[in-house]
């Protein structure tokens, strides 16, 4: 059983450019939550999808955006990068969501933003 | 507020020595809480999920325990191999999807 699928694994972008990170889940599987993980701030959500409709969101700028697609694929879009925005950002998948059934993560994608 | 404590940040101890990691939380009103494992540069592993209505759980060497009226969790750990080495995370789930995340403990087996 194929696990989640993050790409790129690795990014380098300069200060206000924009990025797209996408994830594949865990077949059947159609809750995708994203999370950016720093050395400062630790783990920290961004928001949740579920069957194409964001149900949760972070507290995080709108500089912060997603999607869901129709197969459960989602993408992560950051625009105007700023420099803080450098960390590992992960994405999970499970059955129902993040809270209520148990989460696969993927192995993540390194932005390092100059 | 919803915060998620691990203590203690960074442990270091022998191969083959029994150990425990703790978790605690300020909301008692969880649906479930799952550890997990990361190593270097990494994702998560799922190690265990407990949900609200459980106490404990156990694969292999790892039990997980479980005590939503303290706000606690335990994480044990039997036999400690070097291979254990890895940071630990808790995660606390709550509704609206909300999940909560400690800062870790990173451990150290030593040979």
């Amino acid at each position: 059983k194929a696990g989640v699928t993050q790409t790129p694994r690795y990014l380098i972008k300069t200060r206000g450019q924009q990025v797209t990170l996408s994830c594949s889940p865990i077949s059947g599987h159609r809750s995708v939550s994203w999370y950016q993980q720093t050395p400062g701030q630790g783990l920290q959500f961004l928001f949740e999808y579920f069957s194409e409709t964001q149900r949760n969101k972070g507290n995080f700028p709108g500089r912060f955006s997603g999607r869901q697609f129709s197969n459960s694929r989602s993408e992560m879009n950051v625009s105007t990068l700023e420099l803080g925005d450098s960390a590992l950002y992960l994405c999970a998948s499970s059955f129902t969501g993040p809270s209520t059934g148990e989460l696969f993560f993927g192995e993540g994608s390194r932005l390092t933003v100059l | 507020k919803q915060e998620v404590t691990q203590i203690p940040a960074a442990l270091s101890v022998p191969e083959g020595e029994n150990l425990v990691l703790n978790c605690s939380f300020t909301d008692s009103a969880i649906y479930n809480l799952q550890w997990f494992r990361q190593d270097p540069g990494k994702g998560l592993t799922s190690l265990l999920l407990i949900q609200s209505s459980q106490r404990e759980q156990t694969s292999g060497r790892l039990n997980a325990s479980l005590d939503k009226s303290s706000g606690r969790s335990t994480l044990y750990i039997a036999a400690s191999q070097p291979g254990d080495s890895a940071t630990y995370l808790c995660a606390v789930g709550y509704n609206n999807n909300d999940m909560r995340f400690g800062a870790g403990t990173r451990l150290t087996v030593k040979p």
